[in-house]
């Protein structure tokens, strides 16, 4: 089944304690994305990948890294989480059909 | 700027009746359009999308949209709605580059509730 995979869907953790979001697409799609999701704002892009080792900022870039080492992963790294950080979020690859989305992941920084 | 707006952010509706969804779009190059629906605490589904061809775009649940360029808009219909409806319905745009549709601008949503 063509599918994008987060993990972890939920994760609670500490102001400044580096965390990980892994993100894997199975349908060899070369573009990759993260998108933060919040009330009232819809989904914003955070960075996207149109290939291996491209990489670029999105539109709320600031307090995030990304790495595509290899085709199918595209991980989120927040170095040192702060609150305004506490978000919906959701990874996405997509080629000329369109977006295949992940099932999200629910972070709240305290 | 390229741009996506939702002026409705609640509507509600009796289950049965029709309803529409507006998605109006400000974006320099051909769009490609897309609406999804997300169900509390779910991910998001993509309910239809137009590429180009007939404006008239059918998708799943019973839905549709109409792409009509003069008005920049994209909306969303259903002609009887069930209680099952009920969610938070996202539009965007996006547009083809290098093979792939690249990034996607979202409206802030429209969230429906469904009365008995």
């Amino acid at each position: 089944e063509a599918q994008v995979t987060q993990n972890p869907r939920y994760l609670i953790t500490v102001t400044g304690k580096k965390l990980t979001v892994t993100c894997s697409q199975n349908m060899n799609h070369e573009y990759m994305s993260w998108y933060r999701q919040d009330p009232g704002l819809g989904l914003r892009q955070i960075y996207y990948s149109m290939n291996v080792e491209v990489t670029d900022k999105g539109d709320v870039p600031e307090g995030y890294k990304v790495s595509r080492k290899e085709k199918r992963n595209f991980p989120l790294i927040l170095e040192s989480p702060s609150p305004n950080q506490t978000s919906l979020y959701f990874c996405a690859s997509s080629d000329s059909y369109g977006y295949t989305f992940g099932s999200g992941t629910r972070l709240t920084v305290v | 700027a390229q741009s996506v707006t939702q002026p409705d952010i609640h509507i509600t509706v009796s289950e049965g009746a029709s309803l529409e969804l507006r998605c109006n779009y400000s974006y320099g190059a051909t769009p490609y359009l897309f609406w999804y629906v997300q169900s509390p605490g779910q991910g998001l589904q993509l309910l239809l999308k137009y590429f180009s061809g007939d404006t008239l775009v059918q998708g799943i649940k019973g839905f549709e949209a109409e792409f009509k360029r003069s008005q920049s808009s994209f909306n969303l219909r259903k002609p009887s709605v069930h209680w099952s409806d009920a969610a938070e319905y996202f539009c965007a745009v996006g547009a083809q580059y290098g093979g792939a549709t690249n990034k996607l601008i979202f409206g802030t949503g429209t969230l429906l509730a469904v009365q008995p």
